[in-house]
């Protein structure tokens, strides 16, 4: 079965310029997360999608913004770019929505912004 | 508010040695808690998970305890392995949402 598939795996941005993130999740799971990993802030959760709809969303800019298609697949986009927002943005994907379910991580999307 | 504290790394230890990571969590409901592993260049790998008091998770020689009377969820392994170098990061989900949070993350070095 293949895992969560996060592309492009690397991104090289020039500050002010927007850049969309791709998220193909684990075939049949409907939960997917986004979260961002920087040396700084550690983990820190953006927002979670599930069927379609936004079911969570963490303290981010407004210029953080995803959605999420029909075929449970997501992008996630962030406009007007910041050096700051230079991070590894990971992708997770869950069956459903609930406590004991853990989320399949994928291997993530490298952005550096210049 | 909630939050997950991991003792600060990083750690380096011989192949063989074993090996204890603390984690400890705000006792706020009844979150599911959980371990996962970071290889360099890749995503995060649930390692291991348990969803009420007293749980033992435990996964390729990994294994950790929920203990609710200390609010803790340390992770220990008998035996580490070159290989088990990585990042290991604790973790909640709570119990009525879906985000995670996470540690700060420790470094384990294991020498040869």
């Amino acid at each position: 079965k293949a895992g969560v598939t996060q592309t492009p795996r690397y991104l090289i941005k020039t500050r002010g310029q927007q850049v969309t993130l791709s998220c193909s999740p684990i075939s049949g799971h409907r939960s997917v997360s986004w979260y961002q990993q920087t040396p700084g802030q550690g983990l820190q959760f953006l927002f979670e999608y599930f069927s379609e709809t936004q079911r969570n969303k963490g303290n981010f800019p407004g210029r953080f913004s995803g959605r999420q298609f029909s075929n449970s697949r997501s992008e996630m986009n962030v406009s007007t770019l910041e050096l700051g927002d230079s991070a590894l943005y990971l992708c997770a994907s869950s069956l459903e929505t609930g406590r004991r379910d853990g989320y399949t991580f994928g291997s993530g999307t490298r952005l550096t912004v210049v | 508010g909630n939050s997950v504290t991991q003792m600060e790394g990083p750690v380096t230890l011989s192949e063989e040695a074993f090996l204890t990571i603390n984690c400890t969590y705000t006792a706020t409901g009844y979150p599911s808690l959980f371990w996962y592993v970071q290889y360099p260049g890749e995503g995060l790998q649930l390692l291991l998970k348990a969803t009420k008091a007293d749980d033992k998770g435990s996964n390729k020689g990994f294994e950790a305890t929920y203990r609710k009377e200390t609010t803790s969820f340390h992770l220990e392994k008998g035996s580490v392995q070159v290989s088990d170098s990585a990042v290991y990061f604790c973790a909640r989900r709570e119990t009525s949402g879906s985000r995670l949070t996470f540690g700060e993350g420790t470094q384990l070095t294991v020498n040869p």
